[in-house]
């Protein structure tokens, strides 16, 4: 594998379901990120981690829960989620989180297709 | 306030040119990213501008004048697989780089 992983590519649940979707970069990065996409609406950011610590939380709710056991690794745990939580949820990396001096281009992966009955 | 505006979609014939226009706002820049987004794949990376000017890549070239908080990509000798979402993103001065993206920009090329 190469590049950003994502699993599952769709899923499919229920309100009350509890799922989890999974990241994998294979690039050597320290940072990784989770993004929101609805149709017609801008990139959302929700999560980044740098070095598996959490640098920023951009007000999403409870009902997503992100975990980064390695810097590798990318989960976004889900629970009790709601239809207008539907959307395209995409992972990407960079080298390093960028800081004002400096620019990191973010890798992406294919993102999963999250549909909420 | 961090806005950044780009329009919704643009047609143009295989073989022309197509400029995509993009404005922002905001009180932190560090630079300006563009991305091509194929329907149901990932994002990737075409351009990065910091300095006011004209990059140039191949067909493609971004354009960015931090003044007026305008930049374009600009696609060359348009292809049918060019047909995608463009989008516009604005890295911001925070301490860890926040990306900021347009609603992006729906092209369509026609044979």
């Amino acid at each position: 594998e190469t590049g950003v992983t994502q699993t599952p590519r769709h899923l499919v649940m229920g309100m009350t379901n509890k799922k989890s979707l999974k990241c994998e970069q294979h690039l050597g990065h320290n940072a990784m990120y989770w993004y929101k996409q609805s149709a017609k609406k801008p990139l959302e950011l929700m999560f980044v981690y740098s070095l598996e610590e959490r640098v920023e939380n951009n007000s999403v709710p409870s009902r997503f829960s992100p975990e980064c056991p390695n810097s590798s690794h990318l989960f976004l745990h889900l629970h009790t989620l709601q239809p207008e939580d539907s959307a395209l949820y995409l992972c990407a990396s960079s080298q390093e989180v960028a800081g004002p001096s400096s620019y990191n281009e973010q890798f992406f992966g294919p993102g999963t297709r999250l549909t909420v009955l | 306030g961090q806005n950044i505006d780009q329009p919704t979609e643009m047609t143009a014939t295989e073989g022309a040119i197509v400029q995509i226009n993009c404005t922002y706002q905001t009180s932190g820049f560090n630079g300006l990213f563009w991305y091509q987004q194929h329907a149901g794949e990932a994002p990737t990376f075409l351009s990065y501008n910091v300095l006011d000017g004209l990059e140039e890549k191949g067909r493609f070239s971004s354009f960015l004048s931090r003044s007026k908080g305008y930049s374009y990509l600009l696609l060359k000798e348009l292809q049918m697989k060019d047909s995608a979402s463009y989008l516009c993103a604005y890295m911001t001065t925070d301490s860890w780089g926040k990306l900021q993206f347009g609603a992006g920009t729906q092209v369509v090329v026609t044979p």
